[in-house]
């Protein structure tokens, strides 16, 4: 089935660490985003990309780093230098700017 | 940027009630999508509407884009539609941008 892989479901890191989560979709979509929500708030962007080897900061990128080598692949790392990474991370693709947004199942981030 | 404002913030519903949630935005706008995420977290499409009317069940959309508002009608309210309803906004080129959502109870 065609969809949105993200990768791990959750992920429990130490203060200091940087940490990669991962993003892939095999829906053959030449966009794809990155947002983060807090607890009981809306999705707030972090990157996108519209295609291989280019990608623009959304409204929250400072201490976040992303890279698409690959169509498939939008992986996110999350720095040191974010003050607090604590946050669900959702994954996103679309075909084209004027198409429907699809969604991953999210990561759920925790440091302590 | 755009400014995108969902109303009412939080809603309340008996089972079988009806219910319209609203979407503002403050700037022209290339595509708007309707999505619910569940308890889990999960975010699930429910209309891609940049004008228009569409109906899927018991939901339905309205985007008047000249106004600059988009409607979704839930009728027959189930306890599993609660959640939040966030609605998106294009404006062109592929930023999108989230309002603040609306969370929704049905009670039983």
């Amino acid at each position: 089935d065609g969809g949105i892989t993200q990768s791990p479901k959750y992920l429990f890191r130490k203060e200091g660490q940087n940490v990669t989560l991962s993003c892939e979709q095999n829906l053959n979509h030449d966009a794809m985003y990155w947002y983060r929500q807090d607890p009981g708030q809306g999705l707030r962007l972090i990157y996108y990309s519209q295609i291989v080897n280019d990608f623009q900061k959304g409204d929250i990128a400072e201490g976040y780093s992303v890279s698409r080598e690959k169509k498939e692949s939008f992986p996110l790392t999350v720095t040191s230098a974010q003050k607090n990474p604590t946050a669900f991370y959702l994954c996103a693709s679309r075909k084209g700017g004027n198409s429907p947004l699809h969604f991953g199942n999210g990561t759920r981030l925790t440091v302590t | 940027g755009i400014q995108v404002e969902q109303s009412p913030p939080d809603l309340i519903l008996q089972e079988g009630a009806n219910s319209t949630l609203r979407c503002n935005f403050s700037d022209s706008v290339n595509n708007l999508q309707w999505f619910h995420q569940n308890p889990w977290g999960q975010l699930i499409n429910l209309f891609y509407i940049p004008s228009g009317t569409k109906q899927n069940g018991r939901l339905s959309a309205t985007t008047v884009a000249t106004e600059r508002y988009s409607l979704l009608y839930i009728s027959s309210s189930q306890t599993t539609d609660s959640g939040v309803y966030f609605c998106a906004v294009n404006t062109g080129g592929f930023k999108t941008i989230f309002g603040a959502g609306t969370r929704l109870f049905v009670k039983a």
